[in-house]
C-alpha cells in the first residue's frame, strides 16, 4: 500500500528565509510524487511534480523540490519565503507499482511566513 | 477554460436526506477523480473514471454512495441516507490520459455539512 507521512504539522519562517517542507513516502513500485498548495476556502492547486529524470524539480511561485530515493522523500523548498507563501501544504504520491491512478496525501504542513 | 467547476460549493443537509454533487473537468480531460477532505487531514480517495467507465472505488466509497459520468464529461456523487460522519469537503478533479503522466486538477469543492 502507498502512504504519506508528512512529519510537521506547522513550518514557522521568517519572510526572507528558506523554508522547506519535508514529506517521506512509501510505495511498491516507483513513485509519482506531487506538491499542492491550499489557501483557505479553496480547492488544491498543483505546485509540482516528479516522474521521472532530474531529481530535481522546479515548480509554481519558485517553489521546488528533489526526489531523493534513497531517503524515499520529496522536501519542498523555496530559497527565500513571501509571507504569501503562507498556505496548507500537501505532499501526495502515486504508486506506479500498483496500477492505480488515485493519490495519496498526506495531513498536509501549514506554514506561516512572518514578516 | 476556467478549470474544474464544482456545484454546490456548500450543502446542508438533515440527517437521513439525499444529496448530489455535480463536478464539470476542464474539457479535454478524459479522467475524474472524486476526493474527500475532513477538517486536519489530507484528501482521500473515493473513486476514478476514465470516461465514462468507473475504473476504481476505495473501500471508503460504501453502498449509500454512488458516482456516475454517464457521457464521459460531468460527474455526480450521490450520497443516499446521509450521516453526520459524512460531513466533509468533496473535491473533484480531472487530468488528461496519454503517454507519461500529468497533474490532477481540483476544484474548489463542495462542503457538506450534516445536521
Amino acid at each position: 500500500a502507498q502512504s504519506v507521512a508528512q512529519p510537521e504539522d506547522q513550518v514557522n519562517v521568517a519572510e526572507g528565509n528558506p523554508l522547506t517542507v519535508k514529506c517521506t513516502y512509501s510505495v511498491s513500485g516507483n513513485p509519482y510524487l506531487f506538491w499542492y498548495v491550499q489557501y483557505p476556502n479553496r480547492g488544491l492547486q498543483f505546485l509540482l511534480k516528479y516522474i521521472t529524470g532530474d531529481n530535481l524539480v522546479k515548480g509554481s511561485y519558485g517553489f521546488e523540490a528533489e526526489f531523493n530515493k534513497s531517503q524515499t522523500s520529496f522536501h519542498l523548498k523555496k530559497p527565500s519565503a513571501l509571507v504569501s507563501d503562507s498556505a496548507l501544504y500537501f505532499c501526495a504520491v502515486r504508486d506506479t507499482g500498483a496500477g492505480s491512478y488515485q493519490l495519496t496525501f498526506g495531513k498536509g504542513t501549514k506554514l506561516s511566513v512572518i514578516p | 477554460d476556467t478549470g474544474v467547476s464544482q456545484d454546490p460549493r456548500h450543502k446542508i443537509t438533515k440527517r437521513g436526506q439525499n444529496v448530489t454533487f455535480r463536478c464539470d473537468p476542464i474539457s479535454e480531460h478524459n479522467r475524474l477523480y472524486w476526493y474527500r477532505q475532513t477538517l486536519g487531514q489530507g484528501p482521500e480517495f473515493l473513486t476514478y473514471f476514465q470516461n465514462e467507465a468507473q475504473l476504481e472505488k476505495s473501500r471508503l466509497l460504501s453502498d449509500r454512495f454512488s458516482a456516475e459520468r454517464p457521457k464521459g464529461s460531468f460527474s455526480t456523487l450521490e450520497i443516499q441516507r446521509t450521516e453526520q460522519g459524512d460531513s466533509a469537503m468533496y473535491l473533484c478533479a480531472s487530468s488528461r490520459a496519454g503517454t507519461g503522466d500529468t497533474e490532477a486538477f481540483f476544484g474548489q469543492g463542495t462542503r457538506l455539512t450534516v445536521v
